[in-house]
């Protein structure tokens, strides 16, 4: 079964600092990868998702995030964190018929003006 | 205004009881999900259903059932086989096919005392 790792669960930045949050995930297969991001009160929404071609892929509200497929990691960048972007984000993959999302354990972002 | 809701937002229970918990969407969506967030452990999977009256269980099925008659709900039970049935409950949907790209409700949080 796949699984997916994320190792940074508490980050702090200050505004305009620059952000790359880490996921990894096992499995050997093709994959779909997925990062999901929680505003506070808000409902868990998709932030940008990777199915296959261009490995940099383009989310909303200037994320972005890189599938690196020898290293079993599909990164989230954003150059410039605003305080808007305080929320939790959670990497997300699923393989085969893509019916079953697997999540990691999410990161808490806080960003501090 | 189409999306998902679950009701009530607080629940709260004594133990030893089972107790429901509603999702409705009017998305037309043919799959619908259910997950539990602890703080920590990101979102698991507990039960899923891709079409009216036929569902499967998810990683952590155990002390939960659910039913499907009707495309627009997917009720959650929580009985009292739970273990620790404390937490943070979410439903979500999605296109059949759709790989992964899941809309989510705005949870219903359960304490059980």
């Amino acid at each position: 079964a796949q699984s997916v790792s994320q190792h940074n669960h508490h980050v702090i930045l200050s505004e305009a600092a620059s952000l790359e949050l880490g996921c990894n995930y096992s499995y050997g297969g093709t994959v779909n990868l997925f990062w999901y991001v929680q505003y506070p009160g808000q409902h868990l929404q998709l932030l940008l998702k990777y199915f296959s071609g261009d490995p940099l892929v383009k989310g909303i509200k200037g994320f972005e995030a890189e599938f690196i497929k020898s290293k079993f990691s599909f990164n989230l960048r954003k150059p410039s964190v605003q305080w808007s972007d305080t929320a939790e984000y959670f990497c997300a993959v699923t393989t085969g018929g893509g019916n079953k999302l697997t999540f990691g354990t999410g990161t808490q972002l806080k960003v501090e003006l | 205004d189409g999306g998902i809701t679950q009701s009530p937002k607080y629940l709260f229970r004594k133990e030893g009881q089972n107790v429901t918990l509603s999702c409705e969407q009017n998305l037309n969506h043919d799959a619908m999900y259910w997950y539990r967030q602890d703080p920590g452990q990101g979102l698991r999977l507990i039960y899923y259903s891709q079409i009216v009256n036929d569902f499967q269980k998810g990683d952590i099925a155990e002390g939960y059932s659910v039913s499907r008659e009707k495309k627009e709900s997917f009720p959650l039970t929580v009985t009292s086989a739970q273990k620790n049935p404390t937490a943070f409950y979410l439903c979500a949907s999605m296109v059949r096919g759709a790989t992964g790209e899941q809309y989510f409700g705005p949870g219903t949080r359960l304490t059980v005392t």
